[in-house]
């Protein structure tokens, strides 16, 4: 277990507002991730961090965006969103010292 | 830019028996890192096995062993003595060792249905 906890885990909005998912960490690392799970693509990175204030794109980052201002918090934001953003939407974390990542329980997403 | 590729979308097997998940992979790079994940029906990724490229020995935790094959691009994942908690989405992945990114490729997932 390495403390990670996402929030909400269940959320239903309209399209057109605004949403932000929180992901917090409890052990200090340094890298942290977004991904989006939709059936048939498995995977997808939307945003990475790789220390506070430092971010970068993943493969699928239009109409995401991220904030990273402390160690322990990675927010990923949808500025309006649609119904294609509507998925299970997974944060994860590479230990400090480790080769693989471990990743939060996920939240799902309904934007109707 | 690396890929990775798993054909299978759903895989059967009885319990008891060995079943064989499929993965292929392309890069250009020699060092790197892969893995399989498990996700059961409680959308939990599960770290199953790490393979490094640069260990000629294949990996292996408990009843989960691997068939890495550098040359061919492949990594292969082999359960044997299926149980049913051993119903999953299995998802293999690719990190690169030496781009300094710490970007993980995923495939699309098999799902494996295990038979009583």
């Amino acid at each position: 277990d390495a403390g990670i906890t996402q929030s909400p885990r269940h959320k239903v909005t309209e399209t057109g507002t605004p949403v932000t998912l929180r992901c917090h960490q409890t052990e200090n690392h340094r890298y942290m991730y977004w991904y989006r799970q939709d059936p048939g693509h498995g995977l997808r990175l939307i945003h990475y961090s790789y220390g506070v204030k430092d971010t970068d794109k993943g493969e699928v980052s239009d109409g995401y965006s991220v904030s990273r201002s402390k160690t322990e918090d990675f927010l990923l934001t949808l500025e309006s969103a649609t119904s294609s953003q509507t998925s299970v939407y997974f944060c994860a974390i590479k230990e400090n010292s480790d080769y693989e990542q471990y990743f939060g329980p996920g939240t799902r997403l309904t934007v109707t | 830019a690396q890929t990775v590729t798993q054909s299978q979308p759903e895989m059967s097997v009885q319990e008891a028996e060995t079943v064989t998940l499929s993965c292929t992979y392309d890069t250009s790079e020699s060092d790197y890192y892969l893995f399989w994940y498990k996700q059961p029906p409680s959308r939990q990724m599960i770290l199953v096995i790490r393979q490094e490229a640069y260990k000629q020995q294949n990996a292996t935790e408990n009843r989960f062993s691997v068939n890495f094959q550098k040359a061919a691009k492949s990594f292969s994942l082999k359960i044997s003595d299926s149980q049913l908690g051993d119903a999953a989405m299995y998802f293999c992945a690719y990190r690169s060792r030496t781009s300094g990114t710490y970007k993980y490729i995923f495939g699309t997932g098999t799902r494996l249905k295990v038979l009583a």
